[in-house]
């Protein structure tokens, strides 16, 4: 059973596209986030969702529009794709601040 | 605002030999620390994690790092390395309560095991 799941695994669109990635958790965790790992394998937060609250939003341009429709769920809605939005997105979850996270096996984006 | 340096982008080791991967941490506030590694073209997958508890702090596969206050550090150590070692390795800090939680992530290691 994944504790951590998201679709798709790999996604290569066009720019100007709009696409979605979901994650899903059962794990029962309150919390969710979403986490971008660029080409040099750099790992930086997106956003956090606490029980469908949205907690962080670490100053990402507002095409990315995370969506919470339950605890179990955090998906990420990007517009108007940019040749600079190809990396690696992870989803994690972790029970509150500080514990564990826990990460899904993410979704590589190619934008050409 | 907490950061997290990873020495060495890259470390070679031989089968057999002691892992050393540094990891230096800064945060006004005791920190949660964290490592994780990462295989090929998968997610990130918890080695071990420091909360205060313990110094020495021992992690699947072998692993264990030691916390030291007055170094700021946090290095993972294994005694003898296995091929199925070979992976990138990520340290990273937990920003406190007010701040979600978040990990702030090093810049990983990435770790070879020649035979």
């Amino acid at each position: 059973d994944t504790a951590v799941s998201q679709t798709p695994k790999y996604l290569v669109t066009q720019m100007g596209n709009d696409k979605s990635i979901k994650c899903e958790q059962n794990l029962g965790h309150d919390t969710m986030y979403w986490y971008k790992q660029d080409s040099k394998k750099f790992l930086k937060i997106m956003f956090s969702y606490n029980n469908k609250e949205l907690i962080i939003n670490e100053t990402v341009p507002n095409r990315f529009s995370p969506k919470s429709p339950d605890k179990a769920h955090l998906n990420l809605h990007i517009n108007s794709l940019e040749l600079g939005d190809s990396a690696v997105y992870f989803c994690a979850s972790s029970q509150g601040h500080g514990d564990t996270q826990y990460f899904g096996p993410g979704t590589r984006l190619t934008v050409l | 605002a907490q950061s997290v340096t990873q020495l060495g982008s890259h470390v070679s080791v031989s089968e057999g030999a002691l892992v050393l991967l540094r990891c230096n941490y800064s945060s006004s506030v005791p920190p949660y620390l964290f490592w994780y590694v990462q295989y090929p073209n998968q997610g990130l997958q918890l080695l071990l994690k420091y909360t205060s508890a313990a110094t020495l702090v021992k992690g699947i596969n072998g692993f264990e790092a030691e916390f030291k206050k007055s170094e700021t550090s946090f290095h993972l150590t294994k005694p003898s390395a296995h091929m199925s070692d070979a992976a990138e390795y990520f340290c990273a800090v937990s920003e406190g309560f007010n701040q979600g939680g978040k990990l702030i992530f090093g810049q990983g290691t990435e770790l070879s095991v020649k035979p």
